[in-house]
């Protein structure tokens, strides 16, 4: 059974501040594929990312970076001086593939809360 | 290229009535999934659906609840009887395909059901 966790229930930052995500996972499979999705106050959720199992290579994309460690299950979101805007709750997700069917499970999410 | 369509956004319902949330997948993508997402909580697989298929309802509470995905026309998540419980975000989700060259999953923009 596949299993996300996301232990930080809500964080609080002031502009300009870094800020990680954690989330942590659980699965059986070799095969699997990691997501970050951002759900701002307005409801839509928003794909930040999608990494499989058999690339580590860490992530960066303009303020936003990910670091996949399958050693500790592990596939951390930062975010590089933080704005307003990015307040928000990120949803981490983890999709096997038993049988084929890559559906994906959320964790509860952490929401950010990014303070001018 | 529109995304995934989800209407209504915003459904209100009497208890006992019934209620039915659209969704229109992504031009060129035959997976669809439902997720319900409680006050507070993250998001919960309910259903994944191909053209006139239900591959997996496990996440489907027994009664009351149905999904289809008919050849034409979008995907339709059915709600009878409603309950106060049944208030939540539904968000709706598409895929091409399952495999190795899976993309993120793109979520439509969901339907707010309030039971009053």
């Amino acid at each position: 059974a596949q299993k996300v966790t996301q232990a930080q229930t809500e964080i609080s930052v002031v502009e300009k501040e870094d800020v990680t995500l954690d989330c942590v996972y659980e699965t059986r499979d070799t095969t699997y594929y990691l997501f970050w999705y951002k759900q701002p106050p307005s409801g839509e959720l928003v794909f930040l990312i999608r990494r499989n199992s058999f690339d580590e290579q860490n992530e960066i994309s303009g303020r936003y970076s990910w670091n996949f460690q399958k050693s500790t299950s592990s596939f951390n979101f930062t975010i590089t001086a933080s704005q307003v805007v990015d307040s928000a709750v990120y949803f981490c997700a983890l999709s096997e593939a038993p049988g084929g069917s890559y559906i994906p499970t959320f964790g509860r999410g952490t929401s950010l809360i990014v303070h001018p | 290229n529109a995304g995934v369509m989800q209407n209504p956004r915003h459904l209100v319902r009497r208890r006992g009535q019934e209620a039915r949330l659209r969704c229109s997948p992504m031009k060129g993508h035959s997976h669809v999934y439902w997720y319900r997402q409680l006050p507070e909580e993250g998001l919960k697989f309910m259903v994944y659906l191909q053209k006139e298929n239900i591959i997996d309802e496990s996440g489907m509470p027994k009664e009351r609840f149905s999904a289809e995905f008919p050849k034409e026309g979008p995907s339709i998540l059915r709600i009878q009887q409603v309950v106060r419980g049944d208030s939540a975000a539904y968000f709706c989700a598409s895929s091409p395909a399952t495999g190795q060259d899976n993309y993120g999953y793109t979520f439509g923009s969901g339907t707010r059901l309030t039971v009053v």
